[in-house]
């Protein structure tokens, strides 16, 4: 079946610009994380959405950053007045969380930020 | 969360075992050990997940000792393909969610 998907794949944007950065999960999978990746790091936490509970937003790095996922679905990263630290990977993950596991995330192919 | 300590980078030749270890002293009793993999301009990709003992799969298998400290992630035989970054994650899923990702290792198979 389709995986997770993430678009747009690449996005170059103008130091102070918006962006928005868009993930459609798996169909039926209740849970999505939104992680960002720096060249040669491991992943850093973003935001994580389960089915109607308000979401952990804990993880955004300012009030730049925000997140809404519609209809239990679809999700949209926004950063507001992009800086040039932004630039990274953002990657899309969701998952079943089905109780006893196994407690598996299935990520999108990311979307590659570059703030010139 | 608990913190996972693992080697920066691995060399091996293509049909040869490779295991990498991962350190996670303050392993919690509810904690899960969960190994993913990632390519190059692709997002990580579960391979397998485990909670004592010996787990195996199709692809690998993970060996974890009675005090869980510790963990090896094996792969049999591997090929080319296998190069890769793997990472070494802990966490109980159902309140954790908010793993912390390492640096991972670097596997670099050779022909």
């Amino acid at each position: 079946g389709a995986g997770v998907s993430q678009s747009p794949s690449n996005k170059v944007t103008e130091k102070g610009k918006d962006v928005e950065l868009r993930c459609d999960p798996i169909s039926g999978h209740t849970a999505l994380y939104w992680y960002r990746q720096s060249l040669g790091q491991g992943l850093e936490f973003l935001i994580y959405f389960q089915g109607n509970s308000a979401p952990d937003k804990s993880g955004l790095p300012s009030d730049r950053f925000s997140a809404e996922r519609t209809g239990g679905s679809v999700s949209t990263l926004t950063i507001q007045r992009t800086q040039q630290e932004d630039s990274a990977v953002y990657l899309c993950a969701s998952s079943r969380l089905l109780a006893g596991g196994p407690y598996e995330q299935y990520f999108g192919p990311g979307t590659r930020l570059t703030v010139t | 969360l608990a913190k996972t300590t693992q080697p920066i980078s691995m060399d091996s030749y293509e049909g040869q075992e490779v295991n990498i270890t991962c350190s996670h002293n303050n392993i919690a009793t509810n904690d899960y050990i969960t190994w993913y993999q990632q390519f190059p301009s692709q997002g990580p990709r579960f391979i397998i997940q485990g909670y004592k003992t010996k787990v195996t799969n199709e692809v690998a298998s993970l060996f974890i000792p009675a005090d869980r400290k510790s963990s090896t992630l094996s792969l049999p035989r591997v090929s080319l393909s296998d190069t890769a970054v793997y990472y070494c994650l802990v966490g109980d899923m159902d309140s954790n969610y908010q793993l912390i990702w390492g640096a991972g290792t670097k596997l670099i198979i050779k022909p």
